[in-house]
């Protein structure tokens, strides 16, 4: 099993200001998801992070906005750049171990004023 | 149209009764996961399925490939199972998931 935790578990930034997000995996793993989830809202992927490339984005999110980095196989970050109210949601950091299995983080829940 | 949907949006039980979660898609699969987001946020896969059935304490979730069609259920439910409930398929390449909009489960006392 994969245990993974997120820092902060919650904030409140203030509109224009940005919040990185970390997660951290207690093991080694090769892809790392980033989600969203807006308040009544499922899940939405923004990006998939890759040890050493860069991250691939899902339509509708781009890398200006939500810069990821991914230094090594069990850290990577989510910045939200320039926020808006429209950016509170929950983030979650996710992992995949194998074809089978998918591991969750805490999730952190950001409200933008 | 969503290509992952969920049946009930909002479901209400009293402590003990069967609970069943219904959960269609739309394209293929290489596996469907069943996920519990608690108040905080957090989220527990509860299982991931390619095929038959799985049964883990209380709850059971099954799938029909065939039908594009799984279901979680929870027998005896308690208080403590309220929750939303989550299905997600993965696709038949990699590991992305794409995520039923849930179903709030509240099981009263």
């Amino acid at each position: 099993s994969a245990v993974i935790s997120q820092k902060p578990s919650r904030d409140i930034c203030q509109r224009g200001t940005s919040l990185t997000i970390q997660c951290q995996v207690d093991s080694q793993v090769t892809m790392m998801f980033w989600y969203r989830q807006q308040p009544g809202q499922s899940l939405t992927l923004i990006a998939t992070a890759n040890q050493g490339s860069e991250a691939t984005y899902e339509s509708g999110f781009v890398i200006d906005k939500f810069p990821i980095s991914r230094p090594n196989l069990t850290f990577s970050t989510l910045t939200v750049s320039n926020m808006s109210p429209e950016d509170s949601s929950i983030y979650l950091c996710s992992v995949g171990q194998g074809p089978d299995t998918q591991y969750f983080g805490p999730g952190t829940r950001l409200t933008v004023l | 149209k969503n290509e992952v949907e969920q049946s009930p949006q909002n479901l209400t039980a009293q402590e003990g009764e069967f609970i069943t979660i219904n959960c269609s898609y739309s394209v293929g699969i290489s596996a469907l996961h069943w996920l519990q987001q608690h108040p905080g946020g957090g989220i527990v896969s509860l299982f991931m399925l390619s095929s038959g059935k799985k049964k883990h304490g209380r709850l059971i979730a099954t799938i029909n490939i065939q039908e594009k069609h799984s279901s979680l259920h929870i027998t005896a439910s308690h208080p403590r199972d309220s929750a939303v409930y989550i299905c997600a398929r993965r696709e038949t390449s990699g590991s992305r998931l794409t995520f039923g909009e849930g179903t709030q489960l509240t099981v009263n006392p």
